[in-house]
């Protein structure tokens, strides 16, 4: 049963400059929740995605916006990068369905590191 | 008031020993909670759900008390391995799927 996958692992950017990241969820789940996590801090959560649609968003501005696609895979796309920006970006799944659940299943990130 | 609130610790106790983590969140209408484990540098792993009438997984023993709004988390007779920070996740209001986190505890199991 392959559980959340997220690729890259790292990468290094540069100020100003555009970023996608990519995840898959854990078989079976339908719904794919993006956190950005500084070091020392609790995960801040982004958005998100249920039906290819975003649900929820958090007190992220517009340079962070995302996609969902038929095979509930997700891309997190940041624009204009900050230094700010540099953590660990997290890719949560879990199974919404017609019910609620929101138990969440984490990938092992991607670490963004911004120059 | 924070939307979830944990003691950041660090704790630090000897193996064998019995600790407890106390999360409290602010919105009443709350109605499910986790506790996560994250050891440095890696993602959360969901260690348990906390029922209304509590559960118990092996050394772990997980409480919700709504009047008071607070969350426990209870391990007995702890390992090295279980050092690590743990950290609260409720949910908004109602439907509302957003999970907010706490900042996390930290644990340190000493030999």
């Amino acid at each position: 049963d392959a559980g959340v996958t997220q690729s890259p692992t790292h990468l290094i950017k540069t100020r100003g400059q555009q970023v996608t990241l990519r995840c898959s969820p854990k078989s079976g789940h339908d719904t794919v929740s993006w956190y950005q996590q500084a070091l020392g801090q609790g995960p801040q959560f982004i958005f998100q995605y249920y039906e290819e649609e975003e649900r929820q968003r958090g007190n992220f501005p517009d340079r962070f916006s995302g996609h969902q696609f038929p095979n509930y895979s997700s891309e997190l796309n940041v624009n204009a990068l900050l230094l700010g920006d540099s953590a660990l970006y997290l890719c949560a799944s879990s199974l919404v369905g017609g019910g609620i659940s929101y138990e969440q299943y984490f990938g092992p990130g991607t670490r963004l590191t911004v120059t | 008031r924070k939307e979830v609130e944990q003691d950041p610790g660090p704790f630090n106790v000897p193996e064998g020993a019995t600790v407890a983590f106390n999360c409290t969140y602010s919105n009443s209408a709350s109605q499910s909670f986790f506790w996560y484990r994250q050891d440095c540098r890696k993602e959360p792993k969901l260690l348990m759900s906390v029922y209304s009438s509590g559960n118990e997984d092996g050394r772990f023993t997980a409480q919700l008390n709504r009047a008071s709004q607070y969350i426990s988390l209870l391990i007995r007779d702890s390992k090295l391995s279980d050092s690590a920070t743990y950290l609260c996740v409720v949910n908004g209001a109602g439907n509302n799927r957003k999970l907010i986190w706490g900042l996390g505890t930290s644990l340190a199991v000493n030999p």
